[in-house]
C-alpha cells in the first residue's frame, strides 16, 4: 500500500458524460500527478499540481481539468467523454517537486460506453 | 524528446530462474532517474528499483538487480530466482533531474511457469 488513495475505482459512464476523479496523496505530499494509461497510448503523463498550484502539463485534452484543494487532494474532470477516454488513471504523490520517486495509488478504471 | 523502448512484449521463465528484462532509452540530458515499476494484476502500480544516472554502481534490491550502461543507454532488470509472485508487467521508466514527468515504455509482460 503506498498511501496513495483513489477513488472510486471503477467508473462506467457514458459518452458525452462528465466525471470527477479523485486523489488523496500520501500524508505530507505536496505534488499530486495524474497519469492515463490506454491500451494504445500506454502510460502517459497528464498534468502535475504542487501544493495547490499546476506545475507541469503532458498529453491533457482540453476536455480534462484538474485541481488541487488546500487539503492538498486533487481532483481530475473528464468531460464530454468519448470512448477513447476509456482507461486506467493513475494519481501518484511525491512530498515536493522533483522527487526522486512517485508514489501511485491503485487508480481508477473508467469505461466510457 | 526523451524516449523509452522496451522490445520485448512477452517473456517466461521457470519458477526458481533467472530472467533479464531489457530496455533502452533515448536522451540529450546527463542527468537522470531510471526505475523498473512493477504492475500485478491488481493494476497497482510498484516501484521495483530506482537508478541515478550519476551513480556508476548498479542498484540492487533482494532479489532485483540493473545493468546500468550510461554509454549505451541501457537500463536492463534482472530478477533472480523468479517466484510466481513477480508476474506481472515491467515498465521501464525514465525521468530527467529537471523534470517531474515520468516517461513509460510499453511494458514486458513477465510469466513464470512453475
Amino acid at each position: 500500500d503506498s498511501g496513495v488513495t483513489q477513488t472510486p475505482k471503477h467508473l462506467i459512464t457514458a459518452t458525452g458524460q462528465r466525471v470527477t476523479l479523485r486523489c488523496s496523496p500520501r500524508s505530507g505530499d505536496l505534488s499530486v500527478y495524474w497519469y492515463q494509461q490506454s491500451l494504445d497510448q500506454g502510460l502517459q503523463f497528464l498534468i502535475q499540481y504542487y501544493n495547490g498550484e499546476e506545475r507541469a502539463k503532458g498529453n491533457i485534452l482540453e476536455r480534462f481539468s484538474a485541481q488541487q484543494f488546500p487539503d492538498l487532494h486533487s481532483e481530475l474532470n473528464l468531460s464530454s467523454l468519448e470512448l477513447g477516454d476509456s482507461a486506467l488513471y493513475f494519481c501518484a504523490s511525491s512530498p515536493g517537486r522533483l522527487w526522486e520517486t512517485q508514489y501511485f495509488g491503485p487508480g481508477t478504471r473508467l469505461l466510457v460506453l | 524528446a526523451q524516449t523509452v523502448t522496451q522490445s520485448q512484449p512477452e517473456m517466461s521463465v521457470q519458477e526458481a530462474e533467472t530472467v533479464t528484462l531489457s530496455c533502452t532509452y533515448d536522451t540529450s540530458e546527463s542527468d537522470y532517474y531510471l526505475f523498473w515499476y512493477k504492475q500485478p494484476p491488481s493494476r497497482q502500480m510498484i516501484l521495483v528499483i530506482r537508478q541515478e544516472a550519476y551513480k556508476q554502481q548498479n542498484a540492487t534490491e533482494n532479489r532485483f538487480s540493473v545493468n546500468f550502461q550510461k554509454a549505451a543507454k541501457s537500463f536492463s532488470l534482472k530478477i533472480s530466482d523468479s517466484q510466481l509472485g513477480d508476474a506481472a508487467m515491467y515498465f521501464c521508466a525514465y525521468r530527467s533531474v529537471g523534470d517531474d514527468k515520468i516517461i513509460f515504455g510499453k511494458g514486458t509482460r513477465l510469466h513464470i511457469l512453475p
